[in-house]
């Protein structure tokens, strides 16, 4: 079935530093593929998506390039702060006459330190 | 930016009584969904709606689990009898569009089933 696979947090890091989360995911069908990131007390919100293979999102410094050969869209930010604490969640979009629905990684605490 | 609303922010009540839990979706939407997180794991598909109907549902959307938006007021998720498996954060989502268009989430609503 339709799957995604995320790093396990938490992931602690010191502000300026760099981030990866890795994201794998594992479907027969053509999804769009998502980051969402949920800040406490919220639902998670659009970080941004990318709807075709080999193409890149970015929003607010943080990048994924959809990767179809290996089936993977990880999340990176080149240099942290202190305000991206939050949960990230990878999520594959699926589509079809019955409609659409988000399939969501387990999500990946960061907690940025000053 | 547009937000959905979602009432109760937590609710607790004994095995084997009703809830209903209430969606303020953005107002101009026209696709609503659930989703059930349950502590410590991923946040699952329950159900997609679409012009009064059920679109699609999960294997999580037993039975005593019903759906509905009278008259375009709240998007309700009624559980009928609830059971302990019931406890967990019920995310609602709305949407402007089908297919891969953002999908915007509520806070959530932190459902006790004592």
């Amino acid at each position: 079935g339709d799957s995604v696979t995320q790093t396990e947090g938490p992931v602690t890091l010191s502000e300026g530093t760099s981030l990866t989360v890795n994201c794998s995911y594992e479907t027969k069908q053509y999804p769009t593929l998502f980051w969402y990131v949920q800040y406490p007390g919220e639902g998670p919100q659009l970080l941004f998506k990318v709807p075709k293979a080999n193409e890149k999102g970015s929003n607010r410094g943080f990048e994924a390039t959809y990767n179809k050969e290996a089936t993977s869209f990880h999340l990176q930010k080149a240099s942290v702060q202190e305000s991206d604490s939050a949960v990230y969640y990878c999520a594959l979009g699926i589509y079809g006459s019955s409609g659409n629905k988000l399939i969501f990684g387990i999500g990946t605490l960061l907690s940025v330190k000053p | 930016g547009p937000k959905v609303l979602q009432i109760p922010s937590h609710q607790i009540i004994d095995m084997g009584q009703m809830v209903t839990l209430n969606c303020d979706p953005v107002s101009n939407h026209l696709y609503f969904y659930w989703y059930k997180q349950i502590l410590g794991q991923q946040m699952e598909f329950l159900v997609n709606f679409y012009n009064g109907k059920v679109m699609e549902k999960s294997k999580l959307f037993k039975d005593q689990f019903s759906v509905e938006r009278p008259d375009g007021s709240y998007f309700t998720l009624k559980i009928q009898p609830t059971a302990l498996e019931d406890s967990a954060v019920y995310f609602c989502a709305s949407s402007p569009t089908g297919g891969d268009a953002e999908q915007f989430f509520g806070p959530g609503t932190r459902l006790t089933v004592l």
